[in-house]
């Protein structure tokens, strides 16, 4: 599975949008780029995945570049309770595969 | 739907004791899995299973076995526990779109 690189931390404040940036340089053409968030030890929630295309769910949208190196994803109306890590996984698909668990992005959403 | 739900939430062990974690999902996921999360640290995969009867070993076995008896059901037994096994025990599933869905964890001490 490619590498990806993300910030150690970001803040935004409550009700913008915030913008967490992935780079993913060396994926492959069947990679998916998963995004997934843990809030203090709870259990990993999934967000969005995307292959191509951009993807938006009730949750997050997940800008793709077209070279596919990076994506964005970006919590439109950020709130107290999206303050999270916010962790960007290459994904190849279709087998068991382990989810590699970078170090993520810490977000704190500011009042 | 319940999701995947791990029991019990919490547990203190003494050294040399043994314990089941227990895991279920409703999804009707093929594939499931047990990661386990030490702290400020990444996940990392125990075993997972792609179907009833058929398992295999992730990256960080040792000390650890599961059955797979049931589509719903995926238990981890720890065998005569160590210090080293304290940490979060956390189960996931998936089904054809491979998004892996987690538990909410077991945190587990062994003294």
């Amino acid at each position: 599975d490619a590498k990806t690189t993300q910030p150690t931390s970001m803040d935004c404040a409550e009700g913008r949008a915030a913008n967490l940036p992935c780079n993913h340089s060396t994926i492959s053409g069947n990679e998916y780029v998963y995004w997934y968030r843990q809030i203090h030890s709870q259990g990993p929630q999934y967000i969005i995945h995307g292959l191509k295309n951009n993807e938006t769910n009730e949750m997050a949208s997940l800008i793709i570049t077209e070279d596919r190196k990076s994506s964005t994803l970006i919590l439109p109306h950020a709130t107290l309770r999206d303050t999270a890590v916010y962790y960007c996984i290459v994904f190849f698909s279709g087998s068991a595969r382990q989810l590699t668990f970078g170090s993520g992005t810490q977000l704190t959403v500011l009042p | 739907n319940a999701g995947v739900t791990q029991t019990p939430k919490f547990r203190i062990l003494k050294i040399g004791q043994s314990m089941t974690l227990q895991c279920t999902q409703d999804m009707n996921h093929n594939y499931m899995y047990w990661y386990r999360q030490d702290p400020g640290m990444g996940l990392k995969l125990i075993y997972y299973s792609v179907g009833a009867g058929i398992t295999d070993k992730g990256e960080v076995p040792n000390g650890y076995n599961v059955s797979r008896s049931t589509t719903e059901d995926f238990p981890l037994r720890l065998e005569l526990a160590a210090p080293s096994q304290t940490s979060v025990y956390f189960c996931a599933s998936s089904g054809r779109t491979d998004t892996q869905y987690f538990g909410p964890g077991t945190r587990l001490t062994v003294l």
